[in-house]
């Protein structure tokens, strides 16, 4: 079955620091993957998405990922954080045949932003 | 810009009270969803639909049911709350692949 795993429940940055978020994924063919943030009692907003082609994606707000089949990863990355990135991010795999269209969450990662 | 609507925001009320949960989408997808998302926790799929009177059950077992009459609107209907159903409900749409997804109702059942 379908899974996506994200090793972080917390992390803590300074602002300004790089940060990059781990995901891993299992599926059985080319993944269709997808990094949402929620902030604080709101709905997820997409940040990037990998369909296919250059396995670097670029995203809103900064944020880059990359997708990597031999390590089954999609981390995120930002090379300098703001405080407004503090929120809940999630990494997904889409499962798609036929009429399907559904996708598989992770746990998330909460970012907490030092000033 | 992606226009998905999900009222109300907050509800409180009491057990056994029968509830609905509006979500509406201005884009005309077809494929919609409703996750179930408790504090810090990842999103559980409960209900889904492909189109007009297609609904199906999703990962999760909810006691909650769904209707699909129109494209736009995809309620989610509690017969009788009770405190294990508080939660927030996310309701989302989709056309080829990304989903859009609402505000989110937070429910809390006393």
């Amino acid at each position: 079955a379908q899974s996506v795993t994200q090793p972080d429940i917390h992390i803590t940055v300074s602002e300004g620091a790089s940060l990059e978020l781990r995901c891993n994924y299992s599926y059985g063919a080319t993944p269709y993957l997808f990094w949402y943030v929620q902030s604080p009692g709101q709905g997820l907003q997409l940040l990037l998405k990998y369909f296919s082609g250059d396995t670097l994606v670029q995203g809103i707000k900064g944020f880059e990922a990359e997708f990597k089949r031999s390590q089954s990863s999609f981390n995120l990355r930002k090379p300098s954080v703001h405080w407004s990135d503090a929120a809940e991010y999630f990494c997904a795999v889409g499962e798609y045949g036929g009429a399907t269209n559904k996708l598989i969450f992770g746990t998330g990662t909460l970012l907490a932003v030092q000033p | 810009e992606a226009d998905i609507y999900q009222t109300p925001r907050y509800l409180v009320i009491g057990t056994g009270k029968k509830i609905t949960l509006e979500c509406s989408q201005t884009m005309g997808h077809d494929k919609m969803y409703w996750y179930q998302q408790d504090p810090g926790m990842e999103l559980h799929l409960i209900h889904y639909s492909y189109g007009v009177n297609s609904t199906e059950k999703g990962d999760l077992s909810s006691e909650s049911t769904v209707s699909r009459i129109r494209t736009e609107h995809f309620p989610l209907t509690l017969e009788s709350a009770r405190p294990s159903h508080t939660s927030q409900y996310l309701c989302a749409s989709s056309d080829r692949g990304e989903q859009f997804f609402g505000p989110g109702t937070r429910l809390t059942v006393l």
